[in-house]
């Protein structure tokens, strides 16, 4: 299975700003999916990433709130704009390489103050 | 649309016992797959099991073995002998089709192992 690579793994962040998650794959994945975790919850789909096309967001989530690029088949990355204390919540990728391999980040830990 | 359950939100077993964490899955789909992953207080998410609809036999890997009951739509986790690195965030999810597809986890149960 591939293995992903998050950074930031942790950040805290002024509200009003933005932050911009990476992550690379080290190999090349035709799908990618950005997931948040709020505090105490379980993983709610974001958006799912194509490579040279728009994501696909999940009701709830917009693109100018969580712009998302897929520039090639191994690097994909999440922003999280204009940001409110509500945003405070572990964000994480993963791929997905046939029916049995879902592999995610590290994640990334968002504390907005 | 698919949907998760799982009933158990905490546990607590004691060290080298077995534990079985619930979950049971509707979906109209008839080609589907059942993961399990582990979430330590660190927040990765680990693979652990999976388990594919057309599947004959349960899975199994290592001190994880799943309990499919397709009948039922229950797809138990089981782990034998647990460990105290076993305490953690424990997720089902399902899954539809056979590639592209996203997952949809279930709101987790949190296991503690007692020394």
């Amino acid at each position: 299975s591939a293995v992903i690579s998050q950074k930031p793994s942790r950040d805290i962040c002024q509200r009003g700003t933005s932050l911009t998650i990476q992550c690379q794959v080290d190999s090349q994945v035709t799908m990618m999916f950005w997931y948040r975790q709020q505090p105490g919850q379980s993983l709610t789909l974001i958006a799912t990433a194509n490579q040279g096309s728009e994501a696909t967001y999940e009701s709830g989530f917009v693109i100018d709130k969580f712009p998302i690029s897929r520039p090639n088949l191994t690097f994909s990355t999440l922003t999280v704009s204009n940001m409110s204390p509500e945003d405070s919540s572990i964000y994480l990728c993963s791929d997905q390489t046939g029916s049995y391999g879902y592999t995610f980040g590290s994640g990334t830990r968002l504390t907005v103050v | 649309a698919q949907k998760i359950t799982q009933t158990q939100p905490g546990m607590f077993v004691q060290e080298k016992e077995a534990v079985t964490l619930d979950c049971t899955y509707d979906t109209s789909d008839p080609s589907y797959g059942l993961f399990w992953y582990k979430q330590p207080s660190s927040g990765e998410m680990i693979f652990l099991i999976y388990q594919g609809s057309y599947d004959q036999q349960n899975a199994t890997e290592g001190r994880y073995s799943l309990n499919f009951q397709k009948a039922r739509k229950s797809a138990n986790l089981v782990i034998s002998a647990s460990q105290l690195g076993d305490s953690a965030m424990y997720f089902c999810a399902i899954a539809h089709g056979f590639g592209n597809e996203k997952l949809t986890f279930g709101t987790g149960t949190r296991l503690t192992i007692i020394p």
